[in-house]
């Protein structure tokens, strides 16, 4: 079976650019998370969506984030500005609905570097 | 509030060692609580679980993991380290009750194996 699917691996890009992140998530999962990853913070979840319904964006860290799900296969997460402070490596994970004890399904991870 | 703690930043062992790695959690009730594994360059893959019952679980690649309620710990051990076992550990925990999905995680603990 194919694992989350997260693109690009890399993105390399200016300050004040616009930044789109991908996600696919594993078929018949239910829940969708969207982690950033830093060596200061470690793994922060900034928002998870049930159904394609946001239900928790409380770790999105201002405006210039945001996220989407516009359906059950596909969700992106925007940086608009992007800025330096926001390279990290971000990742999407998935799980079904069935039972809190489900694990979480990982993608490989979106490298970003803002210059 | 709730909080996993993981006291080991980094340890080096020699293959063929014993390994065990430290998690203590603070939580209200008795949660769910995961182990996963990082590979450099991959996202996080899950090692084992416990939810109820038997306090001590098995996972992949050899790995185990106790509960221990009256320590509020959930350390994960390994009897002989590979040198593929290089990479980061992170302990999480879940609700077990509500709606929330969200997980709590540890700053990981990042593994070294001398040949």
């Amino acid at each position: 079976d194919a694992g989350v699917i997260q693109s690009p691996r890399h993105e390399v890009t200016e300050m004040g650019q616009e930044v789109t992140l991908r996600c696919k998530p594993i078929s018949g999962h239910d829940y969708l998370f969207w982690y950033r990853q830093t060596m200061m913070r470690g793994l922060e979840l900034l928002i998870y969506f049930n159904n394609n319904v946001p239900i928790d964006d409380s770790g999105m860290p201002e405006d210039r984030f945001s996220a989407k799900m516009p359906n059950a296969s596909f969700s992106t997460l925007k940086i608009q500005p992007s800025e330096p402070r926001d390279s990290a490596v971000y990742f999407c994970a998935s799980s079904r609905g069935t039972g809190r004890n489900q694990p979480q399904h990982f993608g490989d991870g979106t490298r970003l570097s803002i210059l | 509030a709730q909080s996993v703690t993981q006291p080991d930043i980094h340890i080096t062992v020699s293959e063929g060692a014993s390994l065990e790695l430290r998690c203590n959690y603070s939580y209200g009730a008795t949660p769910y609580l995961f182990w996963y594994v990082q590979s450099p360059g991959q996202g996080l893959q899950l090692l084992l679980k416990y939810f109820s019952g038997d306090t001590l679980v098995q996972g992949i690649k050899g790995f185990e993991a106790e509960f221990k309620r009256s320590q509020s710990s959930f350390n994960l051990r390994k009897p002989s380290v590979h040198w593929s076992d290089a990479a980061e550990y992170f302990c999480a925990v879940g609700p077990n009750a509500g709606n929330n999905r969200k997980l709590i995680w540890g700053l990981g603990t990042s593994l070294a194996v001398n040949p």
